[in-house]
C-alpha cells in the first residue's frame, strides 16, 4: 500500500530537548516536504527536498531542521523545542515536476507538545 | 507570494443542505488547484484536483469544484451534505513555475448536524 508514515504520533516533550520526527515514504517520490498546522493559519511548510542530499527552506524553517540521506526518509529535527513549536505536524511526499506531479500524499501527522 | 483564502472558517449546516466553500488565491499565472480534506484526527485526504481542461471537476464523495480563472477562485461544492462530511477543508495552489510548492488556505470547518 502506498503511504507516508510518521512517527510518533504523539509527542510531549520539555523545552530544550532535542527530538526527531521520523518520515518515511514507500512510492519512490522525489519530493518530500514538512508542514505544520495551526488553528486558522492552514498549512505552513517548513522544509522540503527535491532529492537525496539536497534541502531548502519553506515558510517557517526557524527552530528546524532536516536530513535528506536516503530517498525515502525524511526527518524532522527539533536541535532544542520551544512551546511555540507546540503544533501538528505532517509529512508530506509526491513526484517531482510541478503540474499533475504536485498532488501530495500526507503522513498521519504528529501532535507534538512542548511545554 | 502566493496566498490563498479560505472566507469561511466555521460553517454549520444540517444534513442534506447545499454546500459552497470559498477558496480564492493571488497568483495570476497557471495554477494547478487542490481540495483537501482532513476527518477528524486523521490525516490529509486528496478530494478532488484541477490541472487544465474543463473547469469544473469532480472529486470523491459527490464534491465538485469549480475554476474560475477570472475571479481566481476554486470553489467546493456539494448539492447536499451528510454528517459524515463532518470535517476541515483546505485548499491549496500551486503555481506552474514554482516547482511542487503547495500553498494553502487556512481551512474551514464544516459540522454537520444531523
Amino acid at each position: 500500500e502506498a503511504q507516508v508514515t510518521q512517527n510518533p504520533r504523539y509527542l510531549i516533550t520539555v523545552t530544550g530537548k532535542k527530538l526527531t520526527v521520523t518520515c518515511s515514504q514507500n512510492m519512490n517520490h522525489e519530493y518530500m516536504s514538512w508542514y505544520r498546522q495551526d488553528p486558522g493559519l492552514g498549512l505552513r511548510q517548513i522544509y522540503y527536498s527535491m532529492n537525496v542530499e539536497v534541502t531548502d527552506k519553506g515558510d517557517v524553517p526557524e527552530g528546524y531542521k532536516v536530513s535528506r540521506k536516503e530517498k525515502r526518509n525524511f526527518p524532522l529535527i527539533l536541535e532544542s523545542p520551544s512551546p511555540n513549536q507546540t503544533s501538528l505536524y505532517f509529512c508530506a511526499s509526491s513526484l517531482l515536476g510541478g503540474g499533475r506531479n504536485t498532488e501530495a500524499f500526507f503522513g498521519q501527522g504528529t501532535r507534538l507538545t512542548v511545554v | 507570494a502566493q496566498s490563498v483564502s479560505q472566507h469561511n472558517h466555521h460553517v454549520i449546516l444540517s444534513e442534506a443542505a447545499s454546500l459552497e466553500l470559498g477558496c480564492n488565491y493571488s497568483y495570476g499565472g497557471t495554477v494547478n488547484l487542490f481540495w483537501y480534506v482532513q476527518y477528524p484526527g486523521q490525516h490529509l485526504q486528496l478530494l478532488l484536483k484541477y490541472f487544465s481542461g474543463d473547469p469544473l471537476v469532480k472529486g470523491i464523495k459527490g464534491f465538485e469544484a469549480e475554476f474560475i480563472k477570472s475571479k481566481f477562485s476554486f470553489n467546493l461544492r456539494k448539492p447536499s451534505v451528510q454528517w459524515s462530511d463532518t470535517a476541515e477543508y483546505f485548499c491549496a495552489v500551486n503555481e506552474n513555475n514554482a516547482g511542487n510548492m503547495l500553498t494553502f488556505g487556512g481551512g474551514t470547518r464544516l459540522m454537520v448536524k444531523p
